[in-house]
Parts: structure tokens; C-alpha cells; sequence
């Protein structure tokens, strides 16, 4: 199946800081990908949806200015946590859809895991 | 609007045992609907989906999931529970047609008892 990577797996970080997650499809071309962020023992929250060539879209409550997405290429979603704060503190996946006929399954990113002293 | 329900916080069963997890949606749209389970420490592993096929779909490692369309419901079982079962199980809603975004439920926790 697809492959979809991370880097990095872990960081830690400063209060003020700013972190860059990459997300990248191994062996397939992703026009769109996807950002989650997961509480500990909580579900995965869509935080945004990365378009490769334009703007992401953001869900609603998601603040667009500190977390920045770019879709750089076909292969590669960057997420950006600008002046991080401790609350941002979390587990961040990222997604990559594949398939055909407008079904597609989702290949998940084994996760970065985040923290902010 | 999109929504997934997952009926049960933890679920915890003795090996040997029948296995089911609980998950009702809604959506305003004809759903996809997929169970994906994460071990701990570990990416989120497709265990099977729902595409407006057959209703009853057969997963990895013994699991099948029913669609009723008149409960809007989408039960993960499995007939005899291994103890490599235990993990964090979630329930997903991808409405067609909206950009493949998937929707999660809040997960259900099993545990497997020797």
C-alpha cells in the first residue's frame, strides 16, 4: 500500500518557537493532504486540508495564522506551529488520500509527536 | 453536517470471545465509511471500509463490518477476539464528494482479557 511519512517523529520546543512538521507520500502524488491533531486517549480532530497550488482550508475554531500550511509539491505538505504555547502541545498525523473513481482511502503518517516547555 | 458516533468509550472482552464495536453516523451526504485501529505508539491502520458495495464488508484480521442505511450504523465485529486486538478502534465518515475529508468518531479502547 501507499506510504506516508513524517518528520520529525518527536520535538520539543520553547514557549515562542516555531515548529515545522513535513508530510510526505513515498510513492504516490498527493494533491491534497490532511492535518489532524489528537489529544492523549482522544480522537483525531481535522485541523485542515492542504491543496497543493493554492490555499489550505481550514476548519472552523482552527487558527490559519498559527498553524501555516504549505502543499510545496505533489509530494510534500509542510505544517508550521508559529509561537508555540504549551496548549499546543499535542500528537500531529497527517493524511494523504489514493484512489479511484472518487473513492479513496486515506494513508495515515505515523505522527509527530509535540511538545512545548 | 457530518457526524460519527462511537457508542462505546471502552470495550473490554475476554480472548475467545465475540467482539463488537458500536458506530452510528450521519451524513448529508452518501457516505464512505471506514474502521481504522491504532496500536499504541503506532500510525492508524485501515482495518476496513464501506463504499456503497456490498453492505456487509470483510476487513483485515477477522473483522467485518454491516452498513444499515435504515440505523445509519456501521458495527465493527469479530468473531473470536485475539489478544493482538487490543488497541484504540475508530469509526470514520468520508461524505462523497467533499473533498475526502474524513470525519472521526471518538474511539473505542479494547481490551482483551486472557
Amino acid at each position: 500500500g501507499a506510504v506516508v511519512s513524517q518528520h520529525p517523529s518527536w520535538v520539543i520546543c520553547k514557549s515562542g518557537t516555531s515548529v515545522k512538521i513535513e508530510c510526505r507520500s513515498l510513492d504516490f502524488q498527493a494533491t491534497t493532504m490532511f492535518w489532524y491533531r489528537q489529544f492523549p486517549k482522544q480522537s483525531l480532530m481535522l485541523m485542515a486540508t492542504s491543496n497543493e497550488g493554492s490555499k489550505a482550508t481550514y476548519e472552523q475554531g482552527v487558527e490559519k495564522d498559527k498553524f501555516l500550511i504549505n502543499h510545496a509539491s505533489l509530494t510534500l505538505s509542510t505544517l508550521t506551529v508559529t509561537s508555540a504555547h504549551p496548549e499546543d502541545s499535542s500528537f500531529y498525523i497527517c493524511s494523504a488520500p489514493q484512489g479511484t473513481s472518487g473513492i479513496h482511502e486515506q494513508f495515515f503518517g505515523p505522527g509527530t509527536r509535540l511538545t512545548v516547555l | 453536517a457530518q457526524s460519527v458516533t462511537q457508542l462505546d468509550s471502552h470495550v473490554s472482552v475476554s480472548e475467545g470471545t465475540p467482539v463488537l464495536l458500536r458506530c452510528n453516523y450521519s451524513s448529508s451526504y452518501s457516505p464512505s465509511l471506514f474502521w481504522y485501529v491504532q496500536h499504541p505508539n503506532k500510525g492508524l491502520q485501515l482495518l476496513l471500509k464501506y463504499t456503497s458495495a456490498a453492505t456487509l464488508v470483510k476487513g483485515i484480521n477477522g473483522f467485518e463490518a454491516e452498513f444499515k442505511k435504515s440505523e445509519t450504523s456501521f458495527h465493527l465485529t469479530k468473531p473470536s477476539a485475539h489478544m493482538s486486538d487490543a488497541a484504540e478502534y475508530f469509526c470514520v465518515v468520508s461524505p462523497r464528494g467533499a473533498g475526502n475529508q474524513f470525519y472521526f468518531g471518538t474511539g473505542t479502547s479494547l481490551t482483551v482479557i486472557p
